[in-house]
């Protein structure tokens, strides 16, 4: 069994401040780990992906996360936050393993408000 | 662009009518997904296909059926619509060679009355 927990549902920054989504996982397996973000009324666009190969992730728009397996974390940060960051962002792991249909399971979601 | 279409992009229904969403993609990926957007709950697993005729079940499938009779369609039915299945309805293709990332199209806002 898999499971993903957003530590905190909304967050609000300043714009030019850092960004920290947080994100706490379990899997049975080496997993597969996800950031998507969603604009409002709009569908999901992968931020980055963790899939072993480095523990520092680095995404889309100047997004970052680390992988710590010691933590089962997989935190989101930004160093500078944008007007045009607000936005819904999710926390995924996926328990592929070979030969499998991919499953995910997606966090509750962090509404991240970004303010002058 | 993943090339995946979803209509339509709005219905209104009431409660009791059937309703099918259509899913289509262009780029002949094995995998297909459906999933439901609720507030407070992200996204959750509907049903999935991993071939022309071969479906499964996932985590909220009870109210809902699907079909793949080709592999750029992939439909999500509705066989008698309930309010609590008033939601957001994405679809999903699974990147191929082995990758896991799923790639969404644009949702479908269903309202049932």
């Amino acid at each position: 069994a898999q499971s993903v927990t957003q530590l905190d549902s909304h967050v609000s920054v300043s714009e030019g401040t850092p960004v920290l989504l947080r994100c706490n996982y379990s899997s049975s397996y080496s997993p597969s780990l996800f950031w998507y973000v969603q604009h409002p009324n709009k569908g999901l666009q992968l931020l980055l992906k963790y899939t072993s190969a480095a523990t520092l992730v680095k995404g889309i728009n100047g997004f970052e996360a680390e992988f710590k397996k010691s933590e089962t974390s997989f935190h989101l940060t930004k160093p500078s936050a944008h007007m045009s960051d607000a936005a819904e962002y999710f926390c995924v792991v996926s328990d592929l393993r070979a030969g499998t249909a991919s499953k995910l399971t997606f966090g509750t979601g962090t509404r991240l408000q970004v303010t002058l | 662009d993943a090339g995946i279409t979803q209509s339509p992009r709005h219905k209104v229904t009431e409660t009791g009518t059937p309703v099918t969403l259509r899913c289509h993609q262009t780029e002949n990926h094995r995998y297909m997904y459906w999933y439901r957007q609720d507030p407070g709950h992200g996204l959750r697993l509907i049903h999935y296909s991993y071939g022309v005729k071969d479906t499964d079940k996932g985590e909220v499938s009870d109210g809902y059926s699907v079909s793949r009779s080709k592999t750029e369609d992939f439909l999500l039915t509705l066989e008698s619509a309930t309010s609590s299945q008033t939601s957001v309805y994405f679809c999903a293709i699974r990147a191929p060679r082995e990758s896991d990332e799923q790639y969404f199209g644009p949702g479908t806002r269903l309202t049932v009355t």
